[in-house]
């Protein structure tokens, strides 16, 4: 089995600008988590969706938004970008929500705002 | 929220001794606790996990305890080598939220 993919890898964007990242899950998995990892704050939970329903978010301003497809592709889209924004996105999936089933990561795409 | 709290922020061992990365929680409706493995440049990868009707659990060198009264969990690692160098990450799970403590780099010198 494939496991998790995002895309695009590595992104350079300026101040004010909007970017769109994707994350497509392994095969038959429903679930799909974000998190920022950047040195200073660690692995912070952004959002997870399921059935392309949010079921959960953390607290991140409202710039940060996502969208989950009938597919389970996932898209993190952040708007109005800000120089704290520059982190390591990861995503993960997972075959179903909640007790505890195993999440796996994707590679990431790391974003550089200038 | 659940909040997590990673002990030591670093560690180094020897080659073959143990290392023991603590973990701490606040929310006692937590009931899986995973960990992650993350080498330089890669993504974090799920080692070894717990649930919380479960005290201890072994994979090899690799060895997760719970204590649910006192809201910690451990990670053992025995026999360590090189190649475990890296940050592992601590998880508590209530239902659909998942928060990770800061992490542990640890470094095992040859």
């Amino acid at each position: 089995k494939a496991g998790v993919t995002q895309t695009p890898r590595y992104l350079i964007k300026t101040r004010g600008q909007q970017v769109t990242l994707s994350c497509s899950p392994i095969s038959g998995h429903r679930s799909v988590s974000w998190y920022q990892q950047t040195p200073g704050q660690g692995l912070q939970f952004l959002f997870e969706y399921f059935s392309e329903t949010q079921r959960n978010k953390g607290n991140f301003p409202g710039r940060f938004s996502g969208r989950q497809f009938s597919n389970s592709r996932s898209e993190m889209n952040v708007s109005t970008l800000e120089l704290g924004d520059s982190a390591l996105y990861l995503c993960a999936s997972s075959l179903e929500v909640g007790r505890g089933y195993e999440q796996y990561f994707g590679p990431g795409t790391r974003l550089t705002v200038t | 929220g659940e909040n997590v709290e990673q002990h030591p922020s670093t560690l180094s061992v020897q080659e073959g001794d143990s290392a023991v990365i603590k973990c701490t929680y606040s929310d006692s409706a937590s009931n899986y606790f995973p960990w992650y493995k993350q080498e330089l440049g890669k993504r974090p990868q799920l080692i070894i996990d717990i649930r919380s009707n479960v005290g201890e659990k072994k994979d090899q060198r690799i060895a997760v305890t719970l204590n649910k009264t006192a809201k910690h969990f451990s990670l053992h690692i025995t026999e360590t080598q090189p190649e475990d160098s890296a940050v592992y990450f601590c998880a508590a799970s209530i239902f659909d939220d998942m928060r990770f403590g800061a992490g542990t780099r640890l470094t095992v010198k040859p």
